[in-house]
This record gives structure tokens, C-alpha cells and sequence, in this order.
């Protein structure tokens, strides 16, 4: 079984710019969910994908957008970055159909906004 | 709507002894809570969870939490802290409304001290 998995690790960026991350969620797993954790507070939901679809959002303004892929991957795009967004971005897989379960986490990505 | 309270921002015990990190919950119906930790540069790992049932519930690492329905409670317990406890802990409810949304407390750093 594999885990959830991130990439990059850490991404420097300028106000201004735009971003992408990814994951890749764990085996058997179809929905992905992002949350933004900034730095001495608890992760804050962005949103999350089903089925390729954007299946709920958090207090996030558009600029923060999402694709989901058939074999279930996923990416974060952040455009026009603010020094704000600096933060350590999580990436969540669960089963849609399981109500009940746990979230599993990947490892984050560190971005910084200068 | 629903959302978590961890009135602690810091929790320190001395190796050995018992801790408890707390956890309060609002939640229009029945709650799903959970415990995460968070160890430095790294993302969010499983604990424990209470769906229903018994209120003492048990998870990894020796850690266990107690529901408290009347003191609308969730507070993580252990009976003999280890330094390798030292971490970030968060509380969550997941979402009545969307399942696969979670509602994470600020978080309640432990420091269990030699």
C-alpha cells in the first residue's frame, strides 16, 4: 500500500507568481482534500476533488484552484501569489464513500512567499 | 456548523507522568472526532477516533481520549508520558454536511521533559 505523497518539499517563490503543487493519493483512495496550515495554527480546508470535480470549498478566493486526474492525483494551483500564502500546504486522501474514516496526510509542501 | 477548541496553545509533564491535552467540540448532531499529531517539518498522523459507541476510545502509541457528550469533550489522555511524545497535537470534527471535511483546533504543543 503506498502513502501519500507530495511534491516538492519546499518551493521559494515572489509575490506575484504562480504556483503548482501535488499528490498523489494513497492506493484505493478517491478523493483528495487540501488545507493550508500556516505557521502555530491548525490546517485550514481549501478544498476537495471527487471524481474530478471540486467537491466543496473552503473560505479561499479563486486565485486557489484544483484539478483532479483519473488516476485519482491531484494539484493545488495558487495564482498571483501574496506573502500570505506562505504556509505548508497538506494534501489529504480518503474514500468518498467511507463517512466514518480517517484522512491520510502526506508530508506537505513548504512554500514561501517573498 | 461545526468546529474544535484546544484551550491549551502549550502543555508540559514531565516524562513518566500522565497527560492530557484538551479538546472541546460544537457540532449540530452527532460528532466524529479525531486526534492527529504533528511531528516538526513533517504532515498530519492518525491517532484515534470516536464514531459512537464506548466513550473511551483507544488508539496508537498508548494514546486514548475520552467523549464527554455533556461537557461536549474530547480530551486526549496518557498514563505515562514518553519524551518522544514531544509534538503538535490537533483535535477535529469531521463535517456533518461534507463528510470528507475536517475542522481542525489550533493545536496544543507538547513538551514532555526528561
Amino acid at each position: 500500500e503506498t502513502g501519500v505523497t507530495q511534491s516538492p518539499t519546499h518551493l521559494i517563490k515572489t509575490r506575484g507568481q504562480q504556483v503548482t503543487l501535488r499528490c498523489s493519493s494513497q492506493s484505493g483512495h478517491n478523493t483528495v482534500s487540501w488545507y493550508q496550515q500556516a505557521l502555530g495554527q491548525g490546517p485550514q480546508f481549501i478544498f476537495q476533488y471527487y471524481r474530478e470535480e471540486e467537491n466543496g470549498r473552503g473560505n479561499f478566493p479563486p486565485r486557489f484552484s484544483g484539478l483532479q486526474f483519473p488516476n485519482y492525483s491531484s494539484e493545488l494551483n495558487v495564482n498571483a501569489l501574496e506573502l500570505d500564502d506562505s504556509a505548508l500546504y497538506l494534501c489529504a486522501s480518503s474514500l468518498t464513500t467511507d463517512r466514518v474514516g480517517e484522512q491520510y496526510f502526506g508530508p506537505g509542501t513548504r512554500l514561501t512567499v517573498t | 456548523a461545526q468546529s474544535v477548541a484546544q484551550p491549551e496553545d502549550q502543555v508540559n509533564v514531565a516524562e513518566g507522568n500522565p497527560l492530557t491535552v484538551k479538546c472541546t467540540y460544537s457540532v449540530s448532531g452527532n460528532p466524529y472526532l479525531f486526534w492527529y499529531v504533528q511531528y516538526p517539518n513533517r504532515g498530519l498522523q492518525f491517532l484515534l477516533k470516536y464514531i459512537t459507541g464506548d466513550n473511551l476510545v483507544k488508539g496508537s502509541y498508548g494514546f486514548e481520549a475520552e467523549f464527554n457528550k455533556s461537557q461536549t469533550s474530547f480530551h486526549l489522555k496518557k498514563p505515562s508520558a514518553l519524551v518522544s511524545d514531544s509534538a503538535l497535537y490537533f483535535c477535529a470534527v469531521r463535517g456533518i454536511y461534507n463528510f470528507n471535511k475536517f475542522y481542525f483546533g489550533s493545536g496544543t504543543k507538547l513538551n514532555v521533559k526528561p
